[in-house]
């Protein structure tokens, strides 16, 4: 089992540009998750899924889009990137979503924006 | 709103010395409680999680937690550090299928 893998591993964007974070988990786990990570202010839920075809906003959702066409994978798109959205991009995943379920984190992307 | 507190941003321990990680929580009904810790690099790992019952939850790694509600309290603590727990500990608190609110962190820095 690999677990929940994202890609890139940094990646830096000039302001406007538009980009993929890729997720995926081989657990057969229904619900993910995003979440960002900035100094300071803990972890901050972007977008969640609870199943495929299925997504829902989170926290923070503007400038984000995400779906869900399969149980793998769950990638984010930045639209139009603009340097607020300069931070560590995180992946988790869970069985059923509960809070009975323990989240998997993927180990991360850290973006800049420039 | 829920929020979690993490009043300490960083603390160094030394090695072999107790550890105390402080956290407080503001929710209005009985809270899901977890600490995860992220190692430099890496993704967040769950240490331990309560959710109702022994208000002390034992975890991995030799961490505990205890749960206080008259101190709306979940503070970490591991009777004795190794170098190897010199990481990043987040506090969360969980409002509903899987919308955990974060702590902003504490550093916890070893000493030989």
């Amino acid at each position: 089992n690999a677990g929940v893998t994202q890609t890139p591993k940094f990646q830096v964007l000039k302001t406007g540009q538009s980009m993929t974070l890729q997720c995926a988990q081989d657990m057969n786990h229904e619900y993910m998750s995003w979440y960002r990570q900035d100094p300071g202010m803990g972890l901050r839920l972007i977008h969640y899924s609870v199943g495929a075809g299925i997504t829902d906003q989170g926290e923070v959702p503007n400038g984000y889009n995400v779906s869900r066409s399969t149980t793998e994978d769950f990638p984010l798109r930045l639209l139009s990137a603009a340097p607020s959205q300069t931070s560590v991009y995180f992946c988790a995943s869970s069985k059923t979503g509960t809070e009975f379920d323990e989240q998997y984190f993927g180990p991360g992307t850290r973006l800049t924006v420039t | 709103a829920q929020s979690v507190t993490q009043p300490d941003i960083h603390i160094t321990v030394s090695e072999g010395a107790s550890l105390e990680l402080r956290c407080n929580y503001s929710y209005g009904a009985t809270p899901y409680l977890f600490w995860y810790v992220q190692s430099p690099g890496q993704g967040l790992q769950l240490l331990l999680k309560y959710f109702s019952g022994d208000t002390l939850v034992q975890g991995i790694k030799g961490f505990e937690a205890e749960f206080k509600r008259s101190q709306s309290s979940f503070n970490l603590r591991k009777p004795s550090v190794h170098w190897s727990d010199a990481a990043e500990y987040f506090c969360a608190v969980g409002r509903g299928f899987q919308k955990l609110v974060f702590g902003t962190g504490t550093r916890l820095l070893v000493s030989p």
